[in-house]
């Protein structure tokens, strides 16, 4: 079974801070993508990043970076200077290669991001 | 990214009656959709599973005469929540992919479910 663990469930900084969102993830496949998503108050699902199992490779895009550790099973979010827009709730999810979780995303519990002037 | 169109955006409706949702892959091919239901504050959970042409794979815990599922062409899937009533109320939203496990899904925009 797979399972993701969001363990913030509600982070509150000041604008410009920098923010990181913790993700730990179990499964047993050796094949596997990671996502993360922003939900903001609208509702729908924004698409910010897919990763491979096997590209451990950091990526930053702007003024977001992620850290993959599968070492720690983590895929952690920071957001660098953050802005009031950047208030949403995030989640982390997996989909894995094997069994009954082929093809299925699990969703981590989210974390409520609240940027305040 | 390819767009998932989701209809409606919100809906109420009267407890007892039925309603259908649907989700459209705009440009793309869609061989399997996803259905997820999401209460306030709490994370997405998968209802089912639809591949084109067959019937649904339905989620633990989640009743199959209750939700209905219809994916009839590679670009429609429709979820018909039937006999609603007030804890039917939820967030649903669906998302579409294309031939492979691997293949990111595409979200549909959502649709507010309230029943009165």
């Amino acid at each position: 079974a797979q399972k993701v663990t969001q363990a913030q469930t509600e982070i509150s900084v000041v604008e410009k801070e920098d923010v990181t969102l913790d993700c730990v993830y179990e499964t047993r496949d050796t094949t596997y993508y990671l996502f993360w998503y922003k939900q903001p108050p609208s509702g729908e699902l924004v698409f910010l990043i897919r990763r491979n199992s096997f590209d451990e490779q950091n990526e930053i895009s702007g003024r977001y970076s992620w850290n993959f550790q599968k070492s720690t099973s983590s895929f952690n979010f920071t957001i660098t200077a953050s802005q009031v827009v950047d208030s949403a709730v995030y989640f982390c999810a997996l989909i894995g290669a094997g069994g009954t979780s082929y093809g299925k995303l699990t969703f981590g519990q989210g974390t409520i991001l609240t940027v305040h002037p | 990214g390819a767009v998932v169109s989701q209809h409606p955006s919100w809906v109420i409706c009267k407890s007892g009656t039925s309603v259908k949702i649907e989700c459209r892959s705009l440009d793309f091919q869609a061989t399997t959709m996803f259905w997820y239901r999401q209460f306030p504050k709490q994370s997405l959970m998968l209802m089912a599973t639809s591949n084109e042409g067959s019937k649904a794979t339905y989620e633990q815990g989640v009743e199959k005469d209750k939700f209905l599922i219809n994916h009839a062409s590679l670009t429609l899937s429709t979820l018909t929540v039937t006999s609603a009533h007030p804890e039917d109320s939820s967030f649903y939203i669906c998302s579409a992919s294309s031939t492979g496990w691997d293949t990111e899904a595409f979200f549909g925009q959502g649709t507010r479910l309230t029943v009165v």
